[in-house]
């Protein structure tokens, strides 16, 4: 069956580390996106692709970085910069044409110890 | 700038009570799309429904029915006869038609709980 796999689905990690979270689809999809979740603050957009090795800073990017070199998988990197990294985070998937096929992960769950 | 605000954080009541979520936007946009997704305690976002700003219609799914009223920017989510099972978080969301990546805005999300 298509959709999208995030791994791991908890993750520790020290202060001071960076640690990558992986996002990976199989529905063909052209835009990947990551979204950060904190309670009571709802999703926020952390960076988007449209187009393999392209990508766009959302609203939160600061100590983030990502990269989309394969159409199938969109990394995102929670680098030592960001300073509250303990979250839940979500990537998600949506063809080029039409909002309709938007399609979310299981979400991440990165806890800084 | 677009906006969605869910004013309601956290909402409770017993079952088969009904239930109404609130969710008011902001848009320069005269195009638009509205989306409300389901977040179980698993995690993931479970889409319920998606309304074009031309369709101002309401909707009705079994026992989910949805008011999208342009004149007042609101596009509220009703559970009759509320379950246990529809206890979650419930994101409404905005998006762009159109232009790039169309992204989505989300609101701060209802936790709904429903009690036996």
């Amino acid at each position: 069956d298509g959709g999208i796999t995030q791994s791991p689905k908890y993750l520790f990690r020290k202060e001071g580390q960076n640690v990558t979270l992986s996002c990976e689809q199989n529905l063909n999809h052209d835009a990947m996106y990551w979204y950060r979740q904190d309670p009571g603050q709802g999703l926020r957009l952390i960076y988007y692709s449209q187009i393999v090795n392209d990508f766009q800073k959302g609203d939160i990017a600061e100590g983030y970085s990502v990269s989309r070199e394969k159409k199938e998988s969109f990394p995102l990197t929670v680098t030592s910069a960001q300073k509250n990294p303990t979250a839940f985070y979500l990537c998600a998937s949506k063809t080029a044409e039409g909002v309709y096929g938007y399609t979310f992960g299981s979400g991440t769950r990165l806890t800084v110890v | 700038a677009q906006k969605v605000t869910q004013a309601q954080t956290e909402i409770s009541v017993v079952e088969k009570e009904d239930v109404t979520l609130d969710c008011v936007y902001e848009t320069r946009d005269t195009t638009y799309y509205l989306f409300w997704y389901k977040q179980p305690p698993s995690g993931e976002l479970v889409f319920l429904i998606r309304r074009n700003s031309f369709d101002e219609q309401n909707e009705i799914s079994g026992r989910y029915s949805w008011n999208f009223q342009k004149s007042t920017s609101s596009f509220n989510f009703t559970i009759t006869a509320s379950q246990v099972v529809d206890s979650a978080v419930y994101f409404c969301a905005l998006s762009e038609v159109g232009r790039g990546a169309q992204k989505l805005v989300f609101g701060q999300g209802t936790r709904l709980t429903i009690n036996p």
